[in-house]
């Protein structure tokens, strides 16, 4: 599991809460990444990190901000969560050429 | 969108049999990748094979990789009920550190 966790691994909220998100590495891998899987949609980039403070936006960011203000933390946070944002949620960092993906966090908003 | 297809959606299978996913991309890449997902778990990666490769094994995985035709293929061979998940192909960009990942293929192993 290339020692990635993901806190929390399951939440429900409200529609219009804000929800933060974490996804904690212990080997100093560069890379981060956040991604969201929805049925018929596979695996979907919302951002990437490849070092402190550097970011990027991915495929589906809107709606979504990141952070990374130490190597082993990269943060997703929902600003106002939304229905349409009920989703799972997965970290990965990057290894050499593979990406090592954590537990995924399961993300209800009602 | 450079995102990969997995053909088909979902396959079934009898224990024992072979099972062949294939996967299209859109764009020039310098590796692709297969990964499993067990129901309710994170990704898990396979195999991974170079732009400059056509084929290669790992246990009971073959993978095939055509660039001139954009697509690649995974063959399970012998399958068993443990063998039942998901699997993804994922592309990366030239020069890009991110992957992207098609929509995947629901394999069943039927005892």
């Amino acid at each position: 599991d290339a020692g990635i966790t993901q806190s929390p691994r399951h939440k429900v909220t409200e529609t219009g809460t804000p929800v933060t998100l974490r996804c904690h590495q212990t080997e100093n891998h560069r890379y981060m990444y956040w991604y969201r899987q929805d049925p018929g949609h596979g695996l979907r980039l919302i951002h990437y990190s490849y070092g402190v403070k550097d970011t990027d936006k991915g495929e589906v960011s809107d709606g979504y901000s990141v952070s990374r203000s130490k190597t082993e933390d990269f943060l997703l946070t929902l600003e106002s969560a939304t229905s349409s944002q009920t989703s799972v949620y997965f970290c990965a960092i990057l290894a050499g050429d593979l990406e090592y993906f954590g537990p995924g966090t399961r993300l209800t908003v009602l | 969108s450079q995102q990969g297809e997995e053909d088909p959606q979902a396959l079934s299978i009898q224990e024992g049999e072979n099972a062949t996913m294939n996967c299209s991309y859109k764009t020039s890449i310098n590796n692709l990748q297969w990964y499993r997902q067990n129901s309710g778990r994170g990704l898990v990666h396979l195999i991974l094979i170079r732009s400059n490769e056509r084929e290669k094994h790992s246990g009971r995985l073959r993978v095939t990789l055509d660039t001139s035709k954009k697509s690649s293929s995974l063959l399970i061979t012998a399958s068993r009920a443990a063998d039942t998940a998901s699997y993804f192909c994922a592309t990366d960009f030239q020069g890009a550190q991110k992957l992207v990942f098609g929509q995947g293929t629901r394999l069943t192993i039927n005892p």
